[in-house]
């Protein structure tokens, strides 16, 4: 069965500490793997899409990584409006566009 | 920046009652989707639509749900006789391409409550 698992849950952060956030997952037929960054009552904001094992993206403090298992979210040296859901998606090779998200890490970073 | 408009923001309605859920999105976009969260959990793929078909639909995009692109700018969202639970955030979504490069437009949501 297909699975988007993310981990931690949560995370507190002092700013300045840099921490990553994983995504890991089990999908038959990967034709891409995102990442979007989601506030409370809003819709998720796209960060990155990453395709194949060793690709790197790199967006201000955030860069994201891919292996054959898992995507990992480096923060480096995070401030508070960094604090945030940060989701995790994988959309299949179905022919369709159906794209399966994690259920999220929760970010804090505390000034 | 161009933003996927979602209408209303909040809609509560009563059991079995017909709602329709309404989105405005990128002007220049094809692909169009609709997903859903519910309280706490993950947001959840309904149904992707392009060239003015379903491309793909999930288990839950049953009977009950339908989308319509009823013209050149409108994406809408119908469920035909809603359930307590039906209730949960549906967010439309819009993209250029196919392949995702550019990530999905989300808009901000109608908050559906189901009374």
């Amino acid at each position: 069965e297909d699975q988007v698992t993310q981990s931690p849950e949560a995370l507190r952060l002092q700013e300045g500490e840099s921490s990553s956030l994983n995504c890991s997952y089990t999908v038959s037929g990967l034709r891409g793997l995102f990442w979007y960054r989601q506030d409370p009552g809003k819709g998720p904001e796209f960060l990155f899409t990453l395709y194949s094992a060793g690709e790197e993206k790199e967006k201000e403090r955030l860069k994201a990584t891919l292996t054959k298992k898992e995507s990992f979210l480096h923060i480096t040296a995070p401030k508070p409006e960094d604090s945030a859901t940060y989701l995790c998606a994988v959309r299949k090779n179905t022919g369709g566009f159906k794209t399966i998200f994690g259920a999220g890490t929760r970010l804090f970073v505390k000034a | 920046e161009p933003e996927v408009t979602q209408t209303p923001s909040h809609q509560v309605t009563q059991m079995g009652q017909e709602v329709i859920l309404r989105c405005v999105p990128i002007s220049n976009h094809l692909y169009f989707y609709w997903y859903r969260q519910i309280l706490g959990q993950k947001v959840e793929f309904l149904v992707s639509f392009y060239n003015n078909e379903i491309s793909e639909k999930s288990e839950i995009f049953d009977d009950q749900f339908s989308v319509e692109r009823p013209d050149g700018s409108n994406f809408t969202l119908k469920i035909r006789s809603t359930k307590l639970e039906d209730s949960a955030m549906y967010f439309c979504a819009s993209s250029g391409d196919p392949t995702g490069a550019y990530g999905y437009t989300f808009g901000s949501g109608t908050r559906l409550t189901v009374v």
